[in-house]
């Protein structure tokens, strides 16, 4: 159980283009899902805490206007990066939390964003 | 200063060894703590939570020492597939996880 799936699992995009990531939780409702980016040798980095049919929490620093999220259901949330640019190559997770304290937040395999 | 901080590594060991991990954190309010493990190119995977009264979990035992601010992981009898990076990570509220940067293990033959 605890199932979390993310797709793309990687993509290529040129400057400029914009991009939409997808998280689902399988088998389970998830009350918040997270989205995090990673950057070589670097920590994950929490961007922003998305709940179902409400604005997405921002980090400070995460432009939200560039970083869109969009959670329309218990089940799905999507980061959609809009003009992309090569300083947007990362490593993007999304996790989804069962609600029942941080120890029930499952990760998503990640999407590997390549902007050329 | 950053939230959690680790000693990156990395830390080469014979397989057998005994290693031992340490990471400090400076949110006084933090009131969870937890080790996860991440492969390369991987989502990090939960190895498991500490508490103030130590825990342990077969080769791995856990502690926090909240008057210090500081958690440690120790890994006994290494396995070349403990090779890993090790990422310690404190709750703040809401449920949010603030990770250090890890600490990569490599276990030789």
């Amino acid at each position: 159980g605890a199932v979390v799936s993310q797709h793309p699992s990687w993509v290529i995009c040129k400057s400029g283009t914009s991009v939409k990531i997808e998280c689902r939780s399988l088998d389970f409702q998830a009350t918040t899902m997270f989205w995090y980016r990673q950057f070589p040798k670097q920590s994950l980095m929490l961007m922003a805490t998305s709940n179902e049919g409400s604005k997405a929490t921002y980090e400070q620093g995460v432009e939200k206007d560039k970083f869109l999220i969009n959670h329309a259901s218990l089940t799905l949330s999507t980061l959609t990066v809009t003009s992309a640019h090569p300083e947007d190559s990362s490593f993007y997770i999304c996790s989804a939390s069962l609600g029942q304290g941080p120890e029930t937040q499952y990760f998503g395999p990640g999407t590997r964003l390549l902007v050329l | 200063r950053k939230e959690v901080e680790q000693d990156p590594g990395p830390f080469n060991v014979p397989e057998g060894a005994t290693v031992a991990f340490n990471c400090t954190y400076s949110n006084s309010a933090s009131q969870s703590f937890f080790w996860y493990r991440q492969d390369c190119r991987k989502e990090p995977k939960l190895l498991m939570s500490v508490y103030s009264s130590g825990n342990e979990d077969g080769r791995f035992t856990a502690q926090l020492n909240r008057a210090s601010q500081y958690i440690s992981l120790l890994i006994r009898d290494s396995k070349l597939s403990d090779s890993a990076t090790y990422l310690c990570v404190s709750s703040g509220g809401y449920n949010k996880l603030i990770f250090g940067a890890g600490t990569r293990l490599a276990v030789h033959p």
